[in-house]
């Protein structure tokens, strides 16, 4: 059975810092890995999907990586800042069905 | 358009009231699910439609009941609900092209359901 997780539960960082988010999980036979960002109360939002055969993705200030012989994947965020305060969650699909198999993610606070 | 939009943003029923939450997506996509998240927990799956059909139930209580009535249109119909459902209903889309891995999956806003 598919296990995610996300360590650290929550991280508080100053503006302007570099920072690594990581996601591991236990069966490496993955199709792909999605990291999202959820705001408080709102919906989430897809930042990086990264399938198997790729060992990375990146879009503007996010780098996000891929490991599957390990099970961990990091997502790195350059120059902070405040607006990036939000929680960030991994998922991997569930074999090929449809089903996301989710971390239970890392709330980030920058500090300005 | 890459935007899934959902229905009432905010909505409160008693216990003895029928319900719907709406999910409309138009970026041709042919898998639409149903997520239930409570507070400060990851999203829980509930339903995943596939090319219109229900492929996956997650053995959810039959006061939820889903409705795909085109590849656009996703609604969860709500009857009887206990306080315990109250939580924010995600509904998300993605590709499904047929015997490939499903993608990326896109998520709508939500909807905030208290129930009384």
């Amino acid at each position: 059975k598919q296990e995610v997780t996300q360590i650290p539960a929550a991280l508080s960082v100053p503006e302007g810092e570099n920072l690594v988010l990581n996601c591991s999980f236990t069966d490496s036979a993955i199709y792909n890995l999605q990291w999202f960002r959820q705001d408080p109360g709102k919906g989430l939002t897809s930042l990086l999907l990264i399938q198997s055969s790729q060992r990375e993705q990146t879009s503007g200030r996010l780098n996000a990586s891929l490991d599957k012989s390990s099970g961990r994947s990091t997502l790195y965020i350059a120059a902070s800042q405040p607006g990036d305060s939000a929680t960030y969650l991994c998922a991997v699909p569930a074999g090929n069905t449809g089903k996301l198999i989710f971390g239970q993610g890392t709330t980030l606070q920058v500090k300005p | 358009d890459t935007e899934v939009t959902q229905t009432p943003k905010h909505l409160v029923m008693g216990m003895t009231n029928k319900k719907s939450l709406k999910c409309e997506q138009h970026m041709g996509h042919r898998a639409m699910y149903w997520y239930k998240q409570k507070a400060k927990k990851p999203p829980e799956l509930m339903f995943v439609y596939s090319y219109e059909k229900l492929s996956i139930n997650e053995s959810v209580p039959s006061r939820f009941s889903p409705e795909c009535p085109n590849s656009s249109l996703l609604n969860l119909h709500l009857h009887a609900l206990q306080p315990e459902d109250s939580a924010l209903y995600l509904c998300a889309s993605s590709q499904a092209t047929a015997g490939l891995p499903y993608n990326e999956q896109f998520f709508g806003p939500g909807t905030r359901l208290t129930v009384l």
